[in-house]
């Protein structure tokens, strides 16, 4: 599996935005960019996920670089509730059964 | 909406012994996986079912073997646990993109 390379851990405040880097300089052309995050206690959680294209959704967008050798997850507006490990994976294209390979991740802890 | 529904949630065993983990995906969801998380660790893949097939396989110890029946739930079978199998073990289950993880059943081997 290509390998994903992110910080261990970041800061924020609160009701500011976030941006969480990822570098995947060995993607292939097959792989897609999943976000997942898991919060205290409990399973990891699916964020987002996405080709080529900058993606959207209610939780975050995904802002995907030209050569896809990194990508950076953005919340708008970081919340307590947002602090969690966030993870940074590549999936290759397929049936959509693969495994998740997780790395060490970004321990997000946000400041009130 | 329905949730992964893992149990027990809660397994305390004895060395030696064995351990059964059930897990009950989302209705409609083809693909069940199982992950194993020791303290201060990252989710590591054991074990995965497509339509009941075994699909692929991660670093399980032959001491694991998993099924999944014909109501899609699946059990992770563990026999002659060792200290180091004290994790939370995580079901999850998906039908594309998306993997829906249950909230896991921690397993604590004395």
């Amino acid at each position: 599996d290509a390998k994903t390379t992110q910080p261990n851990s970041m800061e924020s405040n609160e009701e500011e935005p976030v941006h969480l880097p990822c570098n995947h300089s060995t993607i292939s052309g097959t792989d897609y960019i999943h976000w997942y995050r898991q919060l205290p206690s409990q399973g990891p959680e699916y964020v987002i996920h996405g080709l080529t294209s900058n993606v959207n959704n209610r939780m975050a967008s995904l802002a995907i670089a030209e050569d896809r050798k990194s990508s950076t997850l953005i919340l708008h507006r970081a919340t307590l509730r947002d602090a969690a490990v966030y993870y940074c994976i590549l999936r290759s294209r397929g049936f959509g059964n693969e495994k998740l390979t997780f790395g060490t991740g970004t321990r997000l802890t946000i400041i009130p | 909406a329905a949730g992964v529904i893992q149990s027990p949630r809660h397994l305390i065993k004895e060395k030696r012994e064995t351990a059964t983990l059930k897990c009950y995906p989302i209705p409609r969801h083809d693909t069940v996986y199982w992950y194993q998380q020791g303290p201060g660790q990252d989710p590591q893949f054991l074990i995965s079912f497509y339509e009941k097939m075994q699909s692929d396989k991660g670093s399980i110890p032959d001491r694991f073997s998993a099924q999944q029946f014909s109501d899609y739930h699946s059990e992770l079978n563990m026999s002659s646990l060792e200290l180091g199998d004290s994790a939370l073990y995580f079901c999850a289950s998906s039908m594309g993109n998306e993997q829906f993880f249950g909230p896991g059943t921690r397993l604590t081997v004395l």
